[in-house]
């Protein structure tokens, strides 16, 4: 691979239900993004993480959550589904401090919540 | 917070006439401005981007332009080809590339 991966490309997830949508790099970025893009309000930021060990929370934390446990891999977790949270779903990575500062995306996936 | 709008929402040209696309920010320590392009089915994917030390940047067919007192720049794509047909986002940041805040997004179209 090179680039981003994310897991699953698409998956109809029952509300209640526990879900972790999987992103793995291979660049050796050290920060990654996740991203919900929705019709009409763009992309918005969940969480972050600026290196391995560390994350923060974005604009729309709530009822997500994430883990760095190292560099390539940046999970990200529903831990009890709502319709609300139907949406398509960008990971991101970057290099800080190498004068590149444009973000790298996967190619999303589409969750819908029922 | 920072704050981005976009301006249009969607665009229709004509293949080889050129488009523009604005975007105006609220904070006024922003410091860099990138365009993404979306195709369909696909993640954004970066463009061009220019920081606040510099007012214009070109590549090829686009470019973009940047005035820090107006808090806007803009995208403008020069012959236009039915590839160019994408969502556009544009983006700014206080902490270069660090938590970006986008844009809604412009739907181009290139009619043939």
């Amino acid at each position: 691979i090179a680039g981003i991966t994310q897991a699953p490309t698409s998956q109809i997830l029952a509300a209640g239900r526990r879900m972790t949508l999987r992103c793995t790099q291979d660049m050796r970025h050290n920060a990654m993004y996740w991203y919900r893009q929705d019709l009409g309000l763009g992309l918005r930021l969940i969480h972050y993480s600026n290196t391995a060990g560390t994350t923060g929370k974005g604009e729309v934390p709530d009822g997500y959550s994430v883990s760095r446990a190292n560099t390539d891999d940046f999970p990200l977790t529903l831990a009890s589904a709502v319709p609300s949270q139907t949406s398509v779903y960008f990971c991101a990575s970057r290099i800080e401090g190498q004068g590149n500062y444009g973000y790298t995306f996967g190619s999303g996936t589409r969750l819908t919540v029922v | 917070g920072e704050n981005v709008e976009q301006h249009p929402s969607t665009l229709s040209v004509q293949e080889g006439d050129s488009a523009v696309i604005k975007c105006t920010y609220s904070d006024s320590a922003s410091n860099y401005f990138p365009w993404y392009k979306q195709e369909l089915g696909k993640g954004p994917q970066l463009i061009i981007d220019i920081r606040s030390n510099v007012g214009e940047k070109k590549d090829q067919r686009i470019a973009v332009t940047l005035n820090k007192t107006a808090k806007h720049f803009s995208l403008h794509i020069t012959e236009t080809q039915p590839e160019d047909s994408a969502v556009y986002f544009c983006a700014a940041s206080s902490n270069y590339g660090q938590n970006f805040v986008f844009g809604p997004g412009t739907r181009l179209s290139v009619l043939p």
